[in-house]
């Protein structure tokens, strides 16, 4: 079973650039996670599809972070206009159920 | 906003040296607890999801123990190996999602 892929894997940008993430979570899982996990610190949720419906977004910055899950299988997270605080790793998982959660190898992002 | 700590933030052993984590989380609201291994560069892998007061289980080396009433977890690992570097996240699932703690970091030296 193919895990969940995520692109790029590192990212680098200066501040007030765009940059946007993509994920493609494991065939058939119907939720997808965006985690962020700034260093020093646990993932924390941004954003929780299921299937193509928004689940939880409550701690996603709407006002530069925008994420989408077009007919419900691969998404996309995108950042504009990009703060240094946004330097973190960007992690994608899906799952089928509430309890396991699969996780990608996560995209790094540096802002300059 | 929910706590849960993990304790060491890190830790560096020898190999060979028996080592174990501490994770705690809230008493109320349990639904499950989940363990993580993160090595650089690589997907967190999941080491174990425990749902039960007393719960014990084992993969190998690691084995991990649950406290719902009093909120805690140990993850232990026996006779560690420099393979088992990596960063150990546990995750309480409750109040309808899922909370990470900071993680510790493990080296484990040849």
């Amino acid at each position: 079973e193919a895990g969940v892929a995520q692109s790029p894997r590192y990212k680098i940008i200066e501040k007030r650039q765009s940059v946007a993430f993509w994920c493609n979570p494991i065939s058939g899982h119907a939720t997808l996670y965006w985690y962020q996990q700034i260093l020093g610190q646990g993932p924390k949720l941004l954003i929780q599809f299921q299937n193509n419906g928004v689940v939880d977004d409550s701690q996603l910055p709407k006002d530069r972070f925008s994420a989408e899950r077009l007919k419900g299988v691969d998404s996309t997270l995108k950042i504009q206009p990009a703060k240094l605080e946004d330097s973190a790793v960007y992690l994608c998982a899906s799952s089928s159920d509430s309890y396991e959660q699969y996780f990608g190898p996560g995209t790094r992002l540096t802002v300059t | 906003i929910l706590n849960v700590e993990q304790s060491p933030q890190s830790l560096h052993v020898q190999e060979g040296d028996s080592t174990n984590f501490t994770c705690s989380f809230p008493s109320s609201n349990f639904y499950a607890l989940h363990w993580y291994r993160w090595e650089t560069a690589k997907s967190p892998e999941a080491l174990f999801v425990m749902t039960l007061n007393g719960d014990e289980k084992k993969k190998g080396r690691i084995s991990a123990t649950l406290n719902t009433k009093e909120g805690y977890s140990y993850l232990y690992i026996k006779g560690s190996q420099p393979e088992d570097s990596a960063t150990y996240l546990c995750a309480f699932w409750g109040y309808s999602t899922l909370t990470f703690g900071k993680g510790t970091m493990l080296l484990v030296s040849p």
